[in-house]
C-alpha cells in the first residue's frame, strides 16, 4: 500500500511567520491527498485536499500543491497565527488493498506547530 | 459540527478485562472508521465499516474485534484488554469512503493497567 512521510516536528514558529510542513508519499498510480488539523483536546478535521496532479487544496490561508513528480503535497502559509498551533496530518489515499481496505486514508505521523506571540 | 459521539470519553480499566468503546452518528454516513492514535505513530487503522454488517481489518486489527447492526452504531471490543492497547481511540465517519472526507468523534481516552 501507500505510504507517507512528514516533516516531524515540533515546529515552533512566531506569530507572522512563514509555515511549511513537508509530506511526500509512495504510491502506485495517483491518490488523493489529504491535510488534516488536530486542535489540543480534539479530533481531526479537514483542512485541505487535492484530488489529481498540480491541482491546489486551499483553507483559513493553508494551500498544498499536488506535485507528482515529486510525489509531495507540502503544506503551506504565509502568516501563522497563534489560533493555527496544532498537530497536522498528511493523509494520502491508499490505492492498494490491505486487507480489503482500498481506499482508506493512510495517516502520517503528524507535526506538532506552536505559534508563539 | 458533524454529529458523532463517543462512549465513554475516559476509561481506566485492568489488564485482561473487556472493553467496549461506542461510536454513534447521526449522519447516516455509510462509512465508518476506528482508529487509534499513539504518540510517534500518528492515526492507525484498526477497523472499519461499509455498510450494516459489513467491517474489515485495518493496519492494526490483532485484539480487537467490532460490530455493527446498526447504521448509526460502530462499537469496537478489546476482547482482554492489554497495557500495549492504551491509546486514544478516534470513530470517524465519511458518506463516501476513501476519497471523502472523514469527520471525527472527540475520541475516547482508553487506559488499560
Amino acid at each position: 500500500g501507500n505510504s507517507v512521510t512528514q516533516m516531524e516536528g515540533p515546529v515552533t514558529l512566531s506569530e507572522e511567520a512563514f509555515l511549511t510542513i513537508n509530506c511526500t508519499y509512495t504510491a502506485t498510480g495517483y491518490p488523493s491527498l489529504f491535510w488534516y488539523v488536530q486542535y489540543p483536546g480534539e479530533g481531526l478535521q479537514l483542512l485541505l485536499k487535492a484530488t489529481k496532479a498540480d491541482d491546489k487544496g486551499s483553507n483559513k490561508g493553508f494551500e498544498a500543491t499536488y506535485r507528482k513528480e515529486t510525489t509531495s503535497f507540502h503544506l503551506e502559509k504565509g502568516s501563522v497565527q497563534v489560533s493555527d498551533s496544532a498537530v497536522y496530518f498528511c493523509a494520502p489515499r491508499d490505492l492498494l488493498n490491505y486487507g480489503g481496505s482500498q481506499g482508506n486514508l493512510i495517516f502520517g505521523k503528524g507535526t506538532k506547530l506552536s505559534v508563539k506571540p | 459540527d458533524a454529529g458523532i459521539t463517543q462512549s465513554p470519553r475516559h476509561k481506566v480499566t485492568e489488564t485482561g478485562t473487556p472493553v467496549t468503546l461506542r461510536c454513534h452518528q447521526t449522519e447516516n454516513h455509510r462509512y465508518m472508521y476506528w482508529y487509534r492514535q499513539d504518540p510517534g505513530h500518528g492515526l492507525r487503522l484498526i477497523h472499519y465499516s461499509y455498510g450494516v454488517k459489513d467491517t474489515d481489518k485495518g493496519e492494526v486489527s490483532d485484539g480487537y474485534s467490532v460490530s455493527r447492526s446498526k447504521t448509526e452504531d460502530f462499537l469496537l471490543t478489546l476482547e482482554s484488554a492489554t497495557s500495549s492497547q492504551t491509546s486514544v481511540y478516534f470513530c470517524a465517519i465519511s458518506e463516501s469512503g476513501g476519497a471523502g472526507e472523514q469527520f471525527f468523534g472527540p475520541g475516547t481516552r482508553l487506559t488499560v493497567l
